[in-house]
C-alpha cells in the first residue's frame, strides 16, 4: 500500500525553464510534506517542506504547493538548472498520531534531468 | 557543524561475518535514524532512537541489531545476513522526535555474498 506516490518516474527540462515535480498521498492524517534531494552515491539531502496548514512555501527557486483537498503537493523549480539534475523525493509525516513520531513515507521518487 | 558522517563507505561482507555500521553527528540531535534504501526505491524506515532509547523498530529482522551508546553516535551491527539484505544504509538524525526535517548521512553502501 503505497500512500506516498509519484507517477513521474523521470523528468526531462531545458535550462532556465520550469521543472514541475509531482507527489500525491493517501493517508489523510499527513499533517507535514517535505521534498529531498538525492545525487548519486550521496545521501538525501533536505530541500523544503510545508506543512498542512499551509498552501505554499517558497526558499528562492523553490516553491512547493499544496492542495489538500486533492491530496496533491508539487515542486517547482524556477529557473531549472544542470546542478539540479538529481532524484527528487517526496515525504510526508502524521506526527500527530503519536506512535507515528519521526515517520518519514517516501514516494518512489523523480528523476528530473536538465539539460543546458 | 551539519553534517552527519557515516562509516564505512563502502562494506562487504560474507554471510557469516559479524560487522558493525556508524553514524555520528554533532548538531545536538536527539533523534537518530536508520533507513535501508535498495536501488530505484525510495528510503524505508528501519529505526528510530530518541534520546538514546529505541522507538520504533519497524519489524526489522534480528540480524540487524541497532546501539545508541551516546547522543551522537549510532551504530547498526550485522550478524548473518543474506544477500537480498545488500543496499544502502542510510543514516539520519533530527533535532528531536517533534521535529520533521530530518538530515542525512551519506549512506553505507552494503554487499552480503
Amino acid at each position: 500500500d503505497q500512500q506516498v506516490k509519484q507517477n513521474s518516474p523521470s523528468l526531462s527540462v531545458q535550462e532556465g525553464r520550469i521543472s514541475i515535480l509531482n507527489c500525491d498521498y493517501t493517508n489523510s492524517m499527513f499533517d507535514y510534506f517535505l521534498w529531498y534531494k538525492k545525487y548519486p552515491a550521496e545521501g538525501p539531502t533536505f530541500l523544503i517542506s510545508i506543512s498542512s496548514i499551509k498552501d505554499k512555501n517558497e526558499d528562492g527557486r523553490f516553491t512547493v504547493f499544496l492542495n489538500k483537498s486533492a491530496k496533491h503537493l508539487s515542486l517547482h523549480i524556477v529557473p531549472s538548472q544542470p546542478g539540479d539534475s538529481a532524484v527528487y523525493f517526496c515525504a510526508a509525516s502524521a506526527a500527530a498520531g503519536g506512535t507515528s513520531y519521526g515517520k518519514l513515507t517516501f514516494g518512489q521518487g523523480t528523476i528530473l534531468t536538465v539539460h543546458p | 557543524d551539519t553534517e552527519v558522517t557515516q562509516t564505512p563507505k563502502h562494506l562487504v561482507m560474507g554471510m557469516t561475518n559479524k560487522k558493525s555500521l556508524k553514524c555520528e553527528q554533532h548538531m545536538g540531535h536527539r533523534a537518530m535514524y536508520w533507513y535501508k534504501q535498495k536501488a530505484k526505491k525510495p528510503p524505508e524506515l528501519m529505526f528510530v532512537y530518541s534520546y538514546e532509547k529505541l522507538s520504533i523498530n519497524e519489524s526489522v529482522p534480528s540480524r540487524f541489531s541497532p546501539e545508541c551508546p551516546n547522543s551522537s553516535l549510532l551504530n547498526l551491527h550485522l550478524h548473518a545476513l543474506q544477500p537480498e539484505d545488500s543496499a544502502l544504509y542510510l543514516c539520519a538524525s533530527s533535532q528531536d522526535l517533534t521535529a520533521y526535517e530530518q538530515y542525512f548521512g551519506p549512506g553505507t553502501r552494503l554487499t552480503v555474498t
